[in-house]
């Protein structure tokens, strides 16, 4: 089953706008990432925040990460068409067993 | 392209036939990661290695489902008797041990049971 929700399930924007999606999780982790995946591909690493990490930032990703809440946000500033794309979030447990535990990712799609 | 490969990258079959998929890993990661994929839902662990040795199964993975890393190097994920409902994306990931987990995915095998 899955570790969480993603929110929204499908978002469409203009470019240059802001994109924000959230991610809720349900066990303690040790870490959280935010994956990319375009249509009929694997998936692309972005950004990993640990557990006693609030906030990080890549280029034009900001990700937070709030553990008492057991959520986490990513925002793509800027937004570009080939940011077109599923994102999903994917928690590691505490334990380090290396599996990941993904959501059920956000559709985004950015309007030219 | 990130280093990691899958081989086919689409397959057809007829239920009840047997199909078996490869994985190339980073030579360098020790961990190898299979996940399936349907439709519109985020990818699901199925198993992983650490080597050669295969430390964790999800119950997903079924009694026809059977995976194997001989060498620590490539791996396989054999499918017997397949069914509609194993029609997905299986796809494969490798990391290193020490880090943060961070897992490179290859391309993924399509597969659909007729």
């Amino acid at each position: 089953s899955q570790q969480g929700e993603e929110d929204p399930q499908a978002l469409s924007i203009q470019e240059g706008e802001n994109a924000t999606m959230n991610c809720s999780y349900k066990t303690s982790i040790n870490n959280l990432q935010w994956y990319r995946q375009n249509s009929g591909r694997g998936l692309v690493h972005l950004i990993l925040i640990r557990s006693n990490e609030r906030e990080k930032h890549s280029g034009r990703l900001r990700v937070t990460l709030d553990t008492s809440k057991k959520s986490s946000s990513l925002l793509i500033t800027a937004s570009r068409a080939a940011d077109t794309a599923s994102y999903f979030c994917a928690t590691a447990t505490s334990g380090n067993t290396g599996k990941l535990i993904f959501g059920q990712g956000t559709t985004l799609q950015v309007k030219p | 392209d990130t280093g990691v490969s899958q081989d086919p990258r689409h397959k057809i079959t007829k239920r009840g036939q047997n199909v078996t998929f490869r994985c190339d890993p980073i030579s360098e990661h020790n961990r190898l990661y299979w996940y399936r994929q349907t439709l519109g839902q985020g990818p699901e662990f199925l198993t992983y290695f650490q080597n050669e040795a295969q430390l964790e199964k999800s119950r997903l993975l079924s009694d026809r489902f059977s995976a194997e890393r001989p060498k620590g190097s490539f791996s396989t994920l054999e499918i017997q008797r397949t069914e509609q409902g194993d029609s997905a994306m299986y796809l494969c990931a490798s990391s290193l041990v020490l880090g943060n987990n961070e897992q490179f995915f290859g391309p993924g095998t399509r597969l659909t049971v007729l």
